[in-house]
C-alpha cells in the first residue's frame, strides 16, 4: 500500500530565510509525487508534480521540490519564505496506473517577519 | 474558467440522519474526486469517477456512504446514516483527461463542512 509521511507537523521560518518542508514516500513503480498547498478558508491548490524527467521541479509561487529516488523524498523548497507562504502543505503520491492518491497528514508553515 | 462548484458550504445533522453533497467539477474535465478530510489529516480519497464510471471506491465505507456522476459532469456524495465519525470536510476535486493519462494536477473545490451531533 502506498503512504506518504511528512515528518514535520510545524515548521517555523523567518521571513527571507530559505525554506524546507520534507516529505517521504512509499509506492510500488514509479511514483507520480504531488505538493498542494491549504491556506485558510480556501480550498487546495497545486503548487507542483513530479511525473518524469529532472529530479529538480519548479512550480507556482518561487516554490520547487527535489526528488531523490534512492532516499524515496520529495522535499518542498523555497529559497526566501515570505510571510504569505504560511499555510498548511500536503505531500500526496499515485502510482503509475493512475489510481490510489494518498496525501500525507501535512505540515504547517509559519513565516515570522 | 469557473472552479469546482460544491453545495452546501455548511451542513449539521444528528446521528443516524441522511445527508447529501452535491459537486460540480470544471467542465470539461473527465475526472472526478470525492475525499474526507478530517480536522488535522491529510484529504483521503473515498471515490475516483473517470467520466460516470467508478475507477477506485476501495476506501469508500459502502454500507453507509455512496455516490454517483450520472452523465458524467456532476455527482452526488451521500451519507446514510451518519455517525459521528463522519464529520469531517467533503471536499470535491477534478482532472482534465483521462485517469490513466491525466498527469494528476487536481482542482479542488471548497468542500462542504459536515458535523455530526
Amino acid at each position: 500500500a502506498q503512504s506518504v509521511a511528512q515528518p514535520e507537523d510545524q515548521v517555523n521560518v523567518a521571513e527571507g530565510n530559505p525554506l524546507t518542508v520534507k516529505c517521504t514516500y512509499s509506492v510500488s513503480g514509479n511514483p507520480y509525487l504531488f505538493w498542494y498547498v491549504q491556506y485558510p478558508n480556501r480550498g487546495l491548490q497545486f503548487l507542483l508534480k513530479y511525473i518524469t524527467g529532472d529530479n529538480l521541479v519548479k512550480g507556482s509561487y518561487g516554490f520547487e521540490a527535489e526528488f531523490n529516488k534512492s532516499q524515496t523524498s520529495f522535499h518542498l523548497k523555497k529559497p526566501s519564505a515570505l510571510v504569505s507562504d504560511s499555510a498548511l502543505y500536503f505531500c500526496a503520491v499515485r502510482d503509475s496506473e493512475g489510481q490510489n492518491f494518498v496525501f500525507g497528514p501535512g505540515t504547517r508553515l509559519s513565516v515570522l517577519p | 474558467e469557473a472552479g469546482v462548484a460544491q453545495s452546501p458550504r455548511y451542513k449539521i445533522i444528528e446521528k443516524r440522519q441522511s445527508v447529501a453533497f452535491w459537486c460540480n467539477p470544471i467542465s470539461g474535465h473527465a475526472t472526478l474526486y470525492w475525499y474526507q478530510q478530517i480536522l488535522g489529516q491529510g484529504p483521503k480519497l473515498l471515490i475516483q469517477f473517470q467520466n460516470n464510471g467508478v475507477v477506485d471506491d476501495s476506501q469508500l465505507p459502502k454500507d453507509r456512504f455512496s455516490a454517483e456522476r450520472l452523465k458524467g459532469v456532476d455527482s452526488t456524495l451521500k451519507i446514510q446514516p451518519a455517525k459521528l465519525e463522519d464529520s469531517a470536510v467533503y471536499l470535491c476535486a477534478s482532472s482534465p483527461g483521462g485517469w490513466r493519462g491525466n498527469r494528476g494536477e487536481q482542482f479542488f473545490g471548497p468542500g462542504t463542512r459536515l458535523t455530526v451531533l
